[in-house]
């Protein structure tokens, strides 16, 4: 396994501009999960896709938020029109399913915005 | 609702002495118990998990848990710490019907344990 890569690393965009965050999951891993985390806090739980399939969305939070994985490989997750409050890391995750359950993490993109 | 707590927001320990770091949930069953540690500007790493069975689990770099029922709780432990061990821990626990029946298995994290070793 190569593990969970995430790109860019580091984000900075002003006010009002839209960010697009990539996430490439290790290979064979079926279900994968956004969380972001906020300074001082644990990753807080966004989106989950099985394969291409989103099934969980309604812990995004606004509708600014979006995510995607369109042939079930890597992911993309978007915020549009960003705010200050939008500053945290992102987190990706995957697992594999069929009774794996542990989640790897990947290292995260750092967001800034000013 | 589902929380996991974390008591100890900072943890001071000397290097060569043991740790205990507190993680308590409440859930409507019992979760899937995780702990990841992070290190600064990382993203996070699997320490160890518990899923069922022996409630006395085994992870890597020296690191044990003991899940408890009765105190809903899961503790790590580690009998020397070394000084590269100082990062944040963070205890995780996810939904076991969630899991089996395909629902959204996210975790739902504590707030962290940031662990400072002293020389």
């Amino acid at each position: 396994d190569t593990g969970v890569s995430q790109n860019p690393r580091h984000k900075i965009t002003k006010r009002g501009q839209n960010v697009t965050f990539r996430c490439d999951p290790i290979s064979e891993h079926n279900r994968l999960y956004w969380y972001r985390q906020t300074l001082g806090q644990g990753p807080e739980f966004l989106t989950y896709f099985q394969n291409e399939a989103q099934l969980e969305k309604s812990r995004l939070l606004s509708d600014r938020f979006s995510a995607e994985r369109p042939k079930g490989s890597f992911s993309t997750l978007e915020i549009q029109r960003t705010e200050q409050g939008d500053s945290a890391m992102y987190l990706c995750a995957s697992r594999r399913g069929n009774g794996a359950y542990e989640q790897y993490f990947g290292p995260g993109t750092r967001l800034t915005v000013t | 609702a589902q929380s996991v707590t974390q008591p100890d927001i900072h943890i001071t320990v000397s290097e060569g002495a043991s740790l205990e770091l507190r993680c308590n949930y409440s859930y409507g069953a019992t979760p899937y118990l995780f702990w990841y540690v992070q290190s600064p500007g990382q993203g996070l790493q699997l320490l160890l998990k518990y899923f069922s069975g022996d409630t006395l689990v085994q992870g890597i770099k020296g690191f044990e848990a003991e899940f408890k029922r009765s105190q809903s709780s899961f503790n790590l432990r580690k009998p020397s710490v070394h000084w590269s061990d100082a990062a944040e821990y963070f205890c995780a626990a996810g939904d076991p019907g969630k899991y089996s029946g395909g629902g959204a298995d996210g975790l739902t994290f504590g707030k962290g344990t940031h662990l400072i070793i002293q020389p």
